[in-house]
């Protein structure tokens, strides 16, 4: 059975640029959940999406957002981006809104020059 | 303000020489407590999650137990391949909302 998937897995952006970063969940799984994880910080939640709805999300910007498609993979968008949006992005998913047991992808890492 | 502290930061143990992993929080209330591996440059791994004050759960090395301010997770003779750093979070009642702490990073000599 397939992991969780994220692509790209490196993407190196300019400043003021934006980022897509996508996720496909484990087949059955309808929560979809993003993390940032920056050096020293540890994992920061961002977004949580269930059954194509936003549920939860974190304490960052407007300009961090997403969405889930109909076959509940699902797209971190990052706006007018900072340099210190470098880190890596981390999408788990879960069999329901419960989030119970969740499974990570590898991540996308984001570096913003 | 809803805190989740793991100590220490980073511990190295001889290979067999037992130790343990702690996870304090402060949260106004806890719906569920949940330990993580995270290997360099890969996703956390899911462990455990701890629901109640008394609960714990094992597998392999590890155990994980849970009171009503912390948690630990045991590790019993452990080996160079439980090297990782390991993640605690808890899931808020009021919001859902999940916050993870820093990690202690482990390292087993052999």
């Amino acid at each position: 059975e397939a992991g969780v998937t994220q692509s790209p897995t490196h993407l190196i952006k300019t400043r003021g640029q934006q980022a897509t970063l996508r996720c496909s969940p484990i087949s059955g799984h309808t929560s979809v959940y993003w993390y940032q994880q920056a050096l020293g910080l540890g994992l920061q939640f961002l977004l949580w999406y269930d059954e194509g709805e936003e549920r939860n999300r974190g304490n960052f910007p407007p300009r961090f957002s997403g969405r889930q498609f109909p076959n509940y993979s699902s797209e971190l968008n990052v706006n007018a981006l900072e340099l210190e949006d470098s880190a890596l992005y981390l999408c788990a998913s879960s069999l329901s809104a419960w989030y119970g047991q969740a499974f990570f992808g590898q991540g996308t890492r984001l570096t913003v020059v | 303000e809803d805190q989740v502290t793991q100590s220490p930061e980073a511990l190295r143990l001889q290979e067999g020489e037992s130790s343990s992993l702690n996870c304090s929080y402060t949260v106004s209330g806890l719906r569920g407590l949940f330990w993580y591996r995270q290997d360099p440059g890969k996703g956390p791994e899911f462990l455990f999650t701890l629901y109640s004050a008394g609960e714990e759960k094992e597998k392999e090395r590890l155990k994980a137990t849970l009171t009503k301010k912390e948690s630990f997770l045991h590790i019993t003779a452990p080996k160079p391949e439980d090297s990782a750093t390991y993640l605690c979070a808890v899931l808020l009642n009021r919001d859902d909302k999940i916050i993870f702490g820093k990690g202690t990073r482990l390292h087993i000599l052999p």
